[in-house]
């Protein structure tokens, strides 16, 4: 049972346009969703959180967006810049078994074409 | 700060191989993971410690050993490689308080034949 899905896998958008990565959930338990970024060889890090009591979380030019009504969520980035090519994973948490559980999605790969 | 580091960074095993994968975190963190990422299918949570001297199953944890002597190294243990552990593992670590915030290292590719 996937509780975090991206059902798309890849997206080219041009240097400059805005990106909008989507996220779907199944659980409604989750209170704190997340995007990581990750590049090849390396580990993914932490871009952008959301509580799901907000329904949008801005830093520079990344904004995250929470519909609980359609436990949907969406990362934008404008403009799209050639270094933010790379694998993007939904992640979202909740308190369980004494810790933060995150539970990740599949990824999608961005790619930025100058 | 070097963050969190993994060795080895690639490795292959034969069947029946074991073998330890050394994880550490110089940030201090309560908290340390290990998961694994495979094609199509995301971070599955193999293990995890809320502190010292304390772990945990997570979602597949079948195959797998782990130990947590000090608070800045968790080592992930293979006692019986098979095939179907050929991934990627990422170690992770976090504050006790973070809500989903996590620090990854660079990860270990392992084949096994």
């Amino acid at each position: 049972d996937q509780q975090v899905k991206q059902n798309s896998p890849s997206l080219s958008v041009q240097e400059g346009r805005i990106s909008i990565l989507n996220c779907d959930y199944t659980n409604s338990m989750f209170d704190y969703f997340l995007w990581y970024k990750k590049y090849p060889a390396e580990g993914p890090t932490f871009l952008i959180s959301i509580s799901s009591i907000k329904d949008k979380n801005e830093d520079g030019r990344f904004t995250v967006f929470l519909n609980k009504s359609a436990k949907h969520l969406s990362l934008h980035i404008v403009p799209s810049q050639p270094g933010d090519s790379a694998v993007y994973f939904c992640a979202a948490s909740l308190y369980s078994g004494g810790y933060q559980k995150v539970t990740f999605g599949t990824g999608t790969k961005l790619q930025v074409i100058p | 700060n070097a963050g969190v580091t993994q060795t080895p960074k690639f490795r292959v095993l034969k069947t029946g191989q074991s073998m330890t994968l050394l994880c550490a975190q110089d940030m201090n963190h309560e908290y340390m993971y290990w998961y694994r990422q495979d094609p199509g299918m995301g971070l599955r949570l193999i293990h995890y410690s809320v502190g010292e001297g304390t772990t945990a199953k997570g979602e597949v944890p079948d195959g797998y050993n782990v130990s947590r002597l000090k608070k800045q190294n968790f080592l992930l243990g293979l006692e019986s490689a098979a095939p179907s552990q050929t991934s990627v593992y990422f170690c992770a670590s976090s504050y006790s308080r973070a809500r989903g915030e996590q620090y990854f290292g660079p990860g270990t590719r392992l084949t096994v034949t």
